[in-house]
C-alpha cells in the first residue's frame, strides 16, 4: 500500500475560479477525513466520511464547498468561487476501525489565490 | 468544546539536549491523546498516542503520559538529534456519534543544532 495520496499537489488560482481537489485514501479504509492547514497554525476539520456517506461538516465549510465521496474509495473536495482566505494546505486522512481508527495523512494540496 | 495549547515555538536545541514541549488541552468528553510529527516537505506522520489516564506512549525515544488531573500530554525525548528537526502537533479525539476528528494544537517547531 503506497499510502494516502492526493493530486494536485499545488494549485494556483485566481480569484473566482472554482477549484477540485482529489483524495485516495489507503485501501479499505472506510473513514476519509479532510482538514484544512494555515501558515503557522494547526490543522482544523472541516468534514468527514464514512464509506459514501458524509457524516460531519465543521462550520468552516461555507456553501462555496462541497465534498463528495461518491463510492466510498476516493473523495473530492471543491472550492467555488475562491477567495484569497482559502489559500492554505488542504490535508486528507483516511483511517479504519479495524485499526483503532489511526488516521493516515496524505501529503496535502497546496492552494494559492492570487 | 475541545482545544489544545502547546507552547510556542520555535525551540532551538543542541544536540543531545533534553526536549520537553508542553501541551494542554481541553475536552467536553473523554479524550485520546495524540503527539504528531511533520518533517519538512513531509506529511503529518504519528508519532505517538494515549488513550486513557496515566497511559505513556513511546516512540522513537519520544515519551508523552496522559496525565488527566492537569490535563497535559507534554512531549519528553532524552537526547535530541538533527534529524528530530520537524513541527510536533498535540492533538486529541473524542468519539462522538458522527466519528472521530482530530483537534490540533498550533504547532511547535522543532530546531536541533550541532
Amino acid at each position: 500500500d503506497t499510502g494516502v495520496s492526493q493530486d494536485p499537489r499545488h494549485k494556483i488560482t485566481k480569484r473566482g475560479q472554482n477549484v477540485t481537489f482529489r483524495c485516495d485514501p489507503i485501501s479499505e479504509h472506510n473513514r476519509l477525513y479532510w482538514y484544512r492547514q494555515t501558515l503557522g497554525q494547526g490543522p482544523e476539520f472541516l468534514t468527514y466520511f464514512q464509506n459514501e456517506a458524509q457524516l460531519e461538516k465543521s462550520r468552516l465549510l461555507s456553501d462555496r464547498f462541497s465534498a463528495e465521496r461518491p463510492k466510498g474509495s476516493f473523495s473530492t473536495l471543491e472550492i467555488q468561487r475562491t477567495e484569497q482566505g482559502d489559500s492554505a494546505m488542504y490535508l486528507c486522512a483516511s483511517s479504519s476501525r479495524l485499526e483503532g481508527d489511526e488516521q493516515f495523512f496524505g501529503p496535502g494540496t497546496r492552494l494559492t489565490v492570487l | 468544546g475541545n482545544s489544545v495549547t502547546q507552547m510556542e515555538g520555535p525551540v532551538t536545541l543542541s544536540e543531545e539536549a533534553f526536549l520537553t514541549i508542553n501541551c494542554t488541552y481541553t475536552a467536553t468528553g473523554y479524550p485520546s491523546l495524540f503527539w504528531y510529527v511533520q518533517y519538512p516537505g513531509e506529511g503529518l506522520q504519528l508519532l505517538l498516542k494515549a488513550t486513557k489516564a496515566d497511559d505513556k506512549g513511546s516512540n522513537k525515544g519520544f515519551e508523552a503520559t496522559y496525565r488527566k488531573e492537569t490535563t497535559s500530554f507534554h512531549l519528553e525525548k532524552g537526547s535530541v538529534q538533527v534529524s528530530d528537526s520537524a513541527v510536533y502537533f498535540c492533538a486529541l479525539r473524542v468519539v462522538t456519534g458522527g466519528g472521530n476528528k482530530l483537534t490540533f494544537g498550533t504547532g511547535t517547531q522543532l530546531k536541533v543544532e550541532l
